[in-house]
């Protein structure tokens, strides 16, 4: 069963860390995405990447960085973490020429 | 970015009944896509819709994509407790991004 698998559910963290959130993909994708959850905005972009070193922005790149050193992992690093960044995150695959994501099962963050 | 317009925003709805929800965007879409997310779980793809007026059905799930290209529908026939959650649509205006829509949550009351 091909996977896309986020390394935590949940996380709590203090105003001002770095965070890092970790993505890993079984499926040989070349397309990866990071996307934030919040109630009554949808599924926002933040960053994506079409391949390994790659990265473009999304809509709400502000705050965020990621960084995709193997086919197969794209990280999403918040810099220093504000309370605003609360949010459930998704990260998502592809193929190259997609016909739909697959998500994994999300990190809900926490800053407090 | 682009934005698609899905409605309504919610349903509550009794088991048994029907439902109905839709999605529409400025762009013309080669590809309408619709997910479903499970509360605290990631979306999962249900139906793919690939050619303007296609009807594609999925157990007691019907899509359809619009003559227009520039919106999908879907509906749920007997609503069962399971199938509460939020149901996304999306698609590619252009290139590899997927858009997706705001989302309608999906209350089935026993």
């Amino acid at each position: 069963d091909v996977k896309v698998t986020q390394s935590s559910r949940y996380l709590v963290k203090r105003t001002g860390e770095k965070v890092f959130l970790e993505c890993v993909q079984d499926m040989d994708h070349e397309n990866m995405f990071w996307y934030r959850q919040d109630p009554g905005l949808g599924l926002r972009l933040i960053y994506f990447s079409y391949d390994v070193k790659m990265k473009e922005k999304g809509d709400i790149p502000e705050g965020y960085s990621v960084s995709r050193e193997k086919k197969e992992r794209f990280s999403l690093i918040l810099e220093s973490a504000s309370t605003n960044q609360t949010s459930m995150y998704l990260c998502a695959s592809s193929l190259k020429t997609p016909y739909g994501y697959t998500f994994g099962s999300g990190t809900r963050l926490t800053v407090v | 970015g682009q934005q698609l317009n899905q409605s309504p925003q919610s349903m509550f709805i009794q088991e048994g009944e029907d439902v109905s929800m839709n999605c529409t965007s400025s762009s013309i879409f080669n590809t309408w896509l619709w997910y479903k997310q499970d509360p605290g779980e990631g979306p999962v793809l249900l139906i793919a819709l690939y050619k303007a007026g296609e009807l594609t059905s999925n157990g007691r799930l019907t899509a359809q994509f619009g003559i227009t290209r520039k919106d999908s529908f879907l509906n749920i026939s007997a609503s069962i407790p399971s199938d509460v959650g939020i149901y996304f649509c999306a698609g590619p205006p252009t290139g590899n991004q997927f858009y997706f829509g705001t989302g309608t949550s999906l209350t089935v009351i026993p």
